[in-house]
């Protein structure tokens, strides 16, 4: 079944504490993406990814970093987590310029 | 930056009505699309219509674009309850990196 799945779909950690959400395709798409979705404010880029080694800021991309080693892996770092980064995360794929398939989402919350 | 905004932000309907909701943007684009989600979940693609694309079917659901007036609707026919969720549109730039910029979404409740 053609999916992203995301890793761990749920979260509570603490201030300071280093963490890693993971991300993973199976359908060979070349584009990756991570948002963010925050009542009112809706879903807003982070950093995407249009290849192997080839990584990009999106609109929000403070206190996050991303690698992209092998095509099918995109993980989300948040190497010092701080309360604004409580929200909810969406791992994405697709072709180039092509409709984007979504995981089921991360939540994630700081305190 | 160029944004789709949704309108309105909360439509609630009879079960068997048709909805609509309206999508505006700022600048030109290279593809528009809609995206639903249901509470707290991934989003789910729905349609992808280009820039030298009008009108797009899907099942129940129709996409038009009027890249003059910088907007799109869709319309989804004989509505069902399943069909509530947040409907999302997202614009993707004409040049530049591969980017979809989403706005707000409107938020959809089908009433049986």
């Amino acid at each position: 079944e053609a999916q992203v799945t995301q890793n761990p779909r749920y979260l509570i950690t603490v201030t300071g504490k280093k963490l890693t959400v993971t991300c993973s395709q199976n359908m060979n798409h070349e584009y990756m993406s991570w948002y963010r979705q925050d009542p009112g404010l809706g879903l807003r880029q982070i950093y995407y990814s249009m290849n192997v080694e080839v990584t990009d800021k999106g609109d929000v991309p403070e206190g996050y970093k991303v690698s992209r080693k092998e095509k099918r892996n995109f993980p989300l770092i948040l190497e010092s987590p701080s309360p604004n980064q409580t929200s909810l995360y969406f791992c994405a794929s697709s072709f180039p310029r092509g409709e984007q398939y979504f995981g089921p989402g991360t939540r994630l919350t700081v305190t | 930056s160029q944004q789709g905004e949704e309108d309105p932000q909360a439509l609630s309907i009879q079960e068997g009505e048709n909805a609509t909701m309206n999508c505006s943007y700022k600048t030109s684009i290279n593809n528009l699309q809609w995206y639903r989600q249901n509470s707290g979940r991934g989003l789910v693609h729905l349609i992808l219509i280009r820039s030298n694309e009008r009108e797009k079917h899907s099942g129940r659901l129709r996409v038009t674009l009027d890249t003059s007036k910088k907007s799109s609707s869709l319309l989804i026919t004989a509505s069902r309850a399943a069909d509530t969720a947040s409907y999302f549109c997202a614009t993707e730039k004409i040049q530049g990196a591969q980017k979809l910029v989403f706005g707000q979404g409107t938020r959809l409740t089908i009433n049986p």
